[in-house]
């Protein structure tokens, strides 16, 4: 599985967009990027995924770059509840383990 | 609401006792798994299940045991064999294959669990 490279912490202000860099330069063409958040004491929370496409849901945004070894997530107006640890995660099956790192600690500030 | 269960929220086991963890889900998704996340730390794969009446190990599978014998249910039994299973547990759930072969993972709220 390729691994993926995040910054260990962020501060973010409330009300502000939060842009969350990920790195997996040794990522193969069949496996897809996805992105959760876990906050203190709770199960993770699936946010979106893609392949090469930017991906847009209710939650954020998934911009991927075009030779695909990098990414950035947008929550584009952050509130306190927004404040988590978020996973980078890549994979290549349809199903299987996600391979969880150490995230990146955000933590949105009033 | 469609999701998944975790019971208990905590759980306490006496040095030598085995305990069950439960996991039960209403997604009608085929994939379970358990997982175990230590302070600090990401989540490790314990077991997985693709289907009724089939398990796999994953990358801690030692003093762990699971059962799939429903759909909807993955219990996970810590045994004596488990030399420090203080940590907390997730378990989830997942479609396997259909038209938009990758799908993620959704998760239960987890059970804590300690030693006396």
């Amino acid at each position: 599985d390729a691994k993926t490279t995040q910054p260990p912490s962020m501060d973010c202000a409330e009300g502000r967009a939060a842009n969350l860099p990920c790195n997996h330069s040794t990522i193969s063409g069949n496996e897809y990027v996805y992105w959760y958040r876990q906050i203190h004491s709770q199960g993770p929370q699936y946010i979106i995924h893609g392949l090469k496409n930017n991906e847009t849901n209710e939650m954020a945004s998934l911009i991927i770059t075009e030779d695909r070894k990098s990414s950035t997530l947008i929550l584009p107006h952050a509130t306190l509840r927004d404040t988590a640890v978020y996973y980078c995660i890549v994979r290549p099956d349809s199903w299987g383990k996600l391979q969880f790192g150490a995230g990146t600690q955000v933590v949105v500030t009033p | 609401d469609g999701g998944i269960t975790q019971s208990p929220k905590y759980l306490f086991r006496k040095e030598g006792q085995n305990v069950t963890l439960s996991c039960e889900q209403n997604l009608n998704h085929d994939a379970m798994y358990w997982y175990r996340q230590d302070p600090g730390q990401g989540l490790r794969l314990i077991y997985y299940s693709q289907i009724v009446n089939d398990f796999q190990k994953g990358d801690i599978a030692e003093g762990y045991s699971v059962s799939r014998e429903k759909k909807e249910s993955f219990p996970l039994t810590v045994t004596s064999a488990q030399k420090n299973p203080t940590a907390f547990y997730l378990c989830a759930s997942s479609i396997v294959g259909g038209t938009d072969s990758n799908q993620p993972q959704h998760f239960g709220d987890g059970t804590r669990l300690s030693i006396l």
